[in-house]
């Protein structure tokens, strides 16, 4: 069964870094999302993608934020200058036309220390 | 904008026995989608079943169903037959356009 997967399962990263979280979305999905949790709480949409650009994002999703699709399989998270409080589990989702569900993948823990 | 409301922060409940978590949700919109979403310790986001609100009839996957009552706003999962496996936080969303509007979670304790 297709399933979405993310890379690297954890990253340990100093304050102030530039970190590049990786998805590979299900193959024919058009839509893809990052959404981020942090520990204990809720989880919090960030971005939508689709046809190459943002089509939805929160207020989380703030400039230090960035999405792209650098070619036809993966999608990325790009956190600029990191800080203490982007420490949460980031996951990648993915649909398809037509359907709307979302499908998940594992999860990318991000620790900034 | 939408919200998502489970007061239940926990819940427990015997192997094989039947257990219903709710979740209300604030929406102005008529069309909408529901789903309800498992996270077991490994973190992952599961989903178990999705309703969509033009659609009278209750969704039901297998041991999972849910009650949906479009006028009160309310979405609770049933889980029948309940199994070890069962346990894990439970999460319910909300969906109109793109991103998923998630609950706090409940909290669900299988009792062996």
């Amino acid at each position: 069964e297709p399933e979405v997967t993310q890379t690297p399962s954890h990253q340990v990263t100093q304050m102030g870094q530039e970190v590049i979280l990786r998805c590979v979305p299900i193959s024919n999905h058009l839509y893809f999302y990052w959404y981020r949790q942090i520990l204990g709480q809720k989880v919090e949409f960030l971005v939508s993608f689709y046809n190459n650009e943002i089509s939805e994002k929160s207020e989380i999703f703030d400039d230090q934020f960035s999405v792209e699709r650098p070619d036809g399989s993966n999608f990325t998270l790009k956190i600029r200058s990191t800080k203490l409080e982007d420490s949460a589990m980031y996951f990648c989702a993915s649909s398809g036309i037509g359907f709307y569900e979302q499908y998940f993948g594992p999860g990318t823990r991000l620790t900034v220390t | 904008a939408q919200t998502v409301t489970q007061s239940q922060p926990e819940m427990s409940v015997q192997e094989a026995e039947t257990v219903t978590l709710s979740c209300t949700y604030d929406t102005s919109e008529s069309d909408y989608y529901l789903f309800w979403y498992k996270q077991p310790p490994s973190r992952q986001m599961i989903l178990v079943i999705r309703q969509e609100a033009y659609k009278q009839q209750n969704a039901t996957e297998n041991r999972f169903s849910v009650n949906f009552q479009k006028a009160a706003k309310s979405f609770s999962l049933k889980i029948s037959d309940s199994q070890l496996g069962d346990a894990a936080m439970y999460f319910c969303a909300y969906r109109t356009r793109d991103g998923l509007t998630f609950g706090k979670g409940t909290h669900l304790i299988i009792q062996p």
